[in-house]
């Protein structure tokens, strides 16, 4: 089984709509992370958590949020969702030592119409 | 201007070539240099990690840093097919936890 999987894998909504996508680690890993990727510029921080009580906006975090339920589940919204958020989203999820590298899901790939 | 610049390529290299992957940044302060290899409908996984300038090598991958040029880049030597994938970089400040990432070079490696 994957140590970090997101939920789902693919998602096709429209304007207006609440989505929630999901990550889980079975890593044990504090910290978590969002990203979103969009061709040619790379991936972009939407938020991020060093543990359950302490979550911290990102680069893009307008549009988005995020739930830490427990140390292995860390969730985002968006609240109403926008054409341009149709993106692949990432879920990344790291040890304390801020030279660990950061683990990846297979991401979400997001489209909104 | 982007922190960090990568050529988004494709590059096409035949089986067996030397490969150069290059990123360049603008924010000297960056001290922390990654490189990540991304499969079609994959996440991204590390590859190679430096710390300041200098070069390391892990098999057929060196990983070099040139902090006066604020150029890093990536060589695969005896290039194989399954190397084809897209390669971004990242950086760090030395207090921050925040990557800053390029957006990619696709990789082709034709047999």
């Amino acid at each position: 089984d994957a140590d970090v999987t997101q939920t789902p894998r693919n998602r096709i909504t429209k304007t207006g709509k609440r989505i929630m996508l999901e990550c889980s680690q079975t890593k044990g890993h504090d910290r978590m992370y969002w990203y979103r990727q969009d061709p040619g510029l790379g991936l972009r921080l939407i938020y991020y958590s060093f543990d359950v009580k302490d979550i911290n906006k990102g680069e893009i975090s307008d549009g988005y949020s995020v739930s830490r339920q427990a140390q292995a589940k860390f969730s985002l919204s968006l609240e109403s969702a926008i054409p341009n958020q149709t993106a692949l989203y990432f879920c990344a999820t790291s040890g304390t030592d801020v030279n660990q590298p950061q683990h990846f899901g297979d991401g979400t790939r997001l489209s909104i119409l | 201007q982007k922190e960090v610049e990568q050529d988004p390529g494709p590059l096409s290299v035949p089986e067996g070539a030397i490969v150069s992957l290059n990123c360049t940044y603008s924010n000297s302060a960056f001290q922390y240099f990654m490189w990540y290899r991304q499969y079609s409908r994959k996440g991204p996984e590390l590859l190679m990690y430096t710390y300041s300038s200098g070069n390391k090598e892990d098999g057929r991958f060196t990983a070099q840093v040139d902090k006066s040029s604020k150029y890093i880049s990536l060589f695969i030597r005896d290039s194989q097919p399954s190397d084809s994938a897209t390669y971004l970089c990242a950086m760090r400040r030395d207090s921050n936890y925040q990557l800053i990432w390029g957006a990619g070079t696709k990789l082709i490696i034709k047999p």
